[in-house]
C-alpha cells in the first residue's frame, strides 16, 4: 500500500517562526502535493512538485515555500509563519505515469499560529 | 474557471437509511475526470472513485453507488443502508485531466450517521 507519512500531526507555533512540514512517500511517486484544508473552503493547493528540484506554485502560494531535493520527500515551509496560516495542511502523491490517478493523502498536520 | 458545488454542508441520517450527497460542477473542457474522496475522523483522504467525461455509465460498488449526469453537471453519490462507519467529510473533486493533484475540491459534505 502507498504510505504517505506527514513528521507531525499537531504543531504549535508563534508569530514569525520558521516552520517546516515534512512529507514522505514510499512508493516512488513522481507527483507530489501540499494542500490546506480550512472550513468552507475546501482544499486548496498550495504547490505541487513532479520531480526532484521541480516545483510550481498552486492556488494560494503566498506566504510559502516549497523544497524537493530528494524523490520521496516534499517539504512545505512557512519563511514566517501569521496567524492566518493557522490550518490543517494535507500532503499527497500521486504517479505521473497514470495522469488522472488518483491521489494518496497523508493524514494532515495541524498547525496553530499563536 | 473550473467550480465544483457540494451543496450540502452537513448531513445527518440514523444507520440503514439511503443518503445521497449532491456534487455540481461547471467546466468548459470536454475533457474532464471527477472524484470522490472520503476524509473520516483519522484525517486521512481516500480516494473513492474517478469518472472520466466520456463515461457516464452509473458504477456501483458494494453499498456505494454513483450518478455521472453530464446533462446536468452532477456526479452524485449514493449510499445505500448508511452504517456509523460512514461518517466522514466527502469531497467531490474535478480536474482537466493533465494532473488529477490540480484538480479543483468541493467545500466537501460532512455526513454523520447515527446508530
Amino acid at each position: 500500500d502507498v504510505k504517505v507519512t506527514q513528521s507531525s500531526r499537531y504543531l504549535v507555533k508563534r508569530t514569525g517562526e520558521k516552520v517546516f512540514l515534512e512529507c514522505v512517500q514510499d512508493m516512488d511517486h513522481e507527483n507530489m502535493f501540499w494542500y490546506r484544508q480550512d472550513p468552507g473552503l475546501g482544499l486548496r493547493l498550495i504547490y505541487f512538485s513532479y520531480d526532484v528540484k521541480m516545483k510550481e506554485k498552486g492556488d494560494i502560494p503566498e506566504g510559502y515555500s516549497v523544497s524537493r531535493e530528494k524523490k520521496e520527500r516534499f517539504s512545505l515551509i512557512l519563511e514566517s509563519a501569521s496567524t492566518n496560516q493557522t490550518s490543517m495542511y494535507l500532503c499527497a502523491s500521486s504517479l505521473i505515469a497514470e495522469i488522472t490517478g488518483e491521489l494518496f493523502f497523508g493524514e494532515g498536520s495541524r498547525l496553530t499560529v499563536l | 474557471a473550473q467550480k465544483v458545488t457540494q451543496a450540502q454542508t452537513e448531513i445527518s441520517v440514523v444507520e440503514k437509511e439511503d443518503v445521497t450527497l449532491d456534487c455540481v460542477y461547471e467546466t468548459r473542457d470536454t475533457t474532464y475526470y471527477l472524484f470522490w474522496y472520503k476524509q473520516p475522523p483519522s484525517g486521512e483522504l481516500v480516494f473513492l472513485i474517478r469518472r472520466n467525461s466520456f463515461d457516464e455509465q452509473n458504477e456501483i460498488s458494494g453499498r456505494y453507488s454513483w450518478n455521472f449526469q453530464k446533462s446536468t453537471s452532477s456526479f452524485n453519490f449514493t449510499i445505500t443502508a448508511s452504517q456509523v462507519v460512514d461518517s466522514a467529510v466527502y469531497f467531490c473533486a474535478l480536474s482537466k485531466g493533465t494532473n488529477a493533484g490540480k484538480s479543483t475540491f468541493g467545500d466537501g459534505t460532512t455526513l454523520t450517521v447515527k446508530p
